[in-house]
């Protein structure tokens, strides 16, 4: 079975400053991996996505995530915070295409950028 | 391509009431689904559509939910009767190859 958890329920970062948001997951295969996001009141965004291609992955608006077999971590990152970045984070794992590609989330991840 | 379009946004109804929300998937992808978060909890997932056929509907709570897709485009799910723990956020998403996944923004729902 897969699952993923989301260290941290709430991060707060200065604007300007690195963030670091941070995801685990668990399963058995080699897994699909997503960031999306959630601003207030907006549906869910697609940041970037792990397909087993380069383990380095880049997304949308800075962010970029990198899959780590070893330490079964996708953490996101982004080298300068915007106050537009501030919203909920989410870490998904993709169950396998054959048996319906479900998407098991993470609990999410609340990020606030202070001004 | 138009995006993935729920309605309503938000709906707020009276314990033991139906509901229903609808879901128009990205014209041409044949994988529908159906994820809510109740407050406090994660995204679950509820059910799972290949065209109009039920592929997974192992998330579904009781049977107060039922989902169809009806000729394989658009989705309804109908809540009936309406129970307080229903609330929360219902999110479609579809798929044309279980890679990608587009989501629409969500309908509220609040029961009172």
């Amino acid at each position: 079975a897969q699952s993923v958890t989301q260290l941290d329920s709430h991060v707060s970062v200065s604007e300007g400053t690195p963030v670091l948001l941070r995801c685990n997951y668990s399963s058995s295969y080699s897994p699909s991996l997503f960031w999306y996001v959630q601003h207030p009141n907006k549906g869910l965004q697609l940041l970037l996505k792990y397909t087993s291609a380069a383990t380095l992955v880049k997304g949308i608006n800075g962010f970029e995530a990198e899959f780590k077999k070893s330490e079964t971590s996708f953490h996101l990152t982004k080298p300068s915070a915007h106050m537009s970045d501030a919203a909920e984070y989410f870490c998904v794992v993709s169950g396998l295409r054959n048996q319906g590609g479900k998407l098991i989330f993470g609990q999410g991840t609340e990020l606030s950028v202070k001004p | 391509e138009a995006g993935v379009t729920q309605f309503p946004s938000h709906s707020v109804i009276e314990k033991g009431q139906t509901v229903t929300l609808r879901c128009d998937p990205i014209s041409g992808h044949d994988n529908l689904y159906w994820y809510r978060r109740v407050m406090g909890k994660e995204i679950k997932f509820l059910l799972h559509f290949v065209k109009e056929s039920k592929q997974d509907e192992s998330g579904m709570p009781n049977n107060r939910f039922l989902a169809e897709r009806t000729g394989g485009t658009y989705s309804t799910l109908k809540v009936q009767p309406a129970e307080l723990e229903d609330s929360g956020v219902y999110f479609c998403a579809s798929s044309r190859d279980r890679i990608g996944y587009t989501f629409g923004s969500g309908t509220r729902l609040t029961v009172v």
